[in-house]
């Protein structure tokens, strides 16, 4: 069984950039979520996607956006990075109905 | 709103039993723990659902009060690999949780 991955691991960004992160869900999950952590907090919600399609969102500006593809792997995309998006993103991968999520071993972003 | 966890760190030695709390505001359907290791991902432990069903590690109990909105992570003869911050994510509906996580206990075990 193939464990949730995401790339890249690092990344460095230039504040009013744009960046994409991608993350491929474990083998048999069809719904992946996005979470920021900012250092030393836990995970914040910053949307769901099921059968390619948003399945609910968190207290994010449109500037964060996503997709999902056939396969359900997932990227997300951040617009007009400020600072403040510097954080480590993770993506966890569930089954509909499940309820438990795994979560890929994150991409840390850095905006200067 | 986020839910609270306690104690914010605890250090024990190995071998001694520990609990963590997690306490909602809110009407939860779940309650999701997590364990973190610094720089890793956080690795699932267990799930609690509203109505008694449990599902996850053989060696950590939890327990969940639904009329409380109130869960406890139950770690016993703690081992050193049990170091690390622990984390509960509670859900409002079952099966396409939207998890809001807590304030994190850390939890360090000593020889």
């Amino acid at each position: 069984e193939t464990g949730v991955t995401q790339s890249p691991t690092h990344l460095i960004k230039t504040r009013g950039q744009q960046v994409t992160l991608r993350c491929s869900s474990q083998s048999g999950h069809n719904t992946v979520s996005w979470y920021q952590q900012a250092l030393g907090q836990g995970p914040q919600f910053i949307f769901q996607y099921y059968r390619e399609e948003e399945n609910g969102r968190g207290n994010f500006p449109p500037r964060f956006s996503g997709l999902q593809f056939p396969n359900y792997s997932s990227e997300l995309n951040v617009n007009a990075l400020e600072l403040d998006d510097s954080a480590l993103y993770l993506c966890a991968s569930s089954s509909m109905g499940r309820g438990e999520q795994y979560f890929g071993p994150g991409t840390r972003l850095t905006v200067t | 709103q986020q839910p609270v966890q306690s104690p914010q760190a605890v250090i024990l030695r190995e071998g001694e039993d520990a609990v963590i709390n997690c306490s909602s505001s809110k009407a939860l359907y779940s309650v999701h723990w997590y364990r973190q290791k610094h720089g890793e991902a956080p690795v699932f432990l267990m799930i609690l659902l509203k109505g008694g069903e449990q599902k996850g590690h053989e060696k950590i109990s939890a327990s969940f009060n639904e009329k409380k909105q109130q869960s406890s992570l139950y770690l016993t003869a703690s081992q050193l690999s049990y170091s690390g911050t622990y984390f509960c994510g509670t859900g409002a509906n079952f099966g396409n949780e939207k998890l809001t996580f807590g304030t994190g206990t850390r939890l360090t075990i000593i020889p």
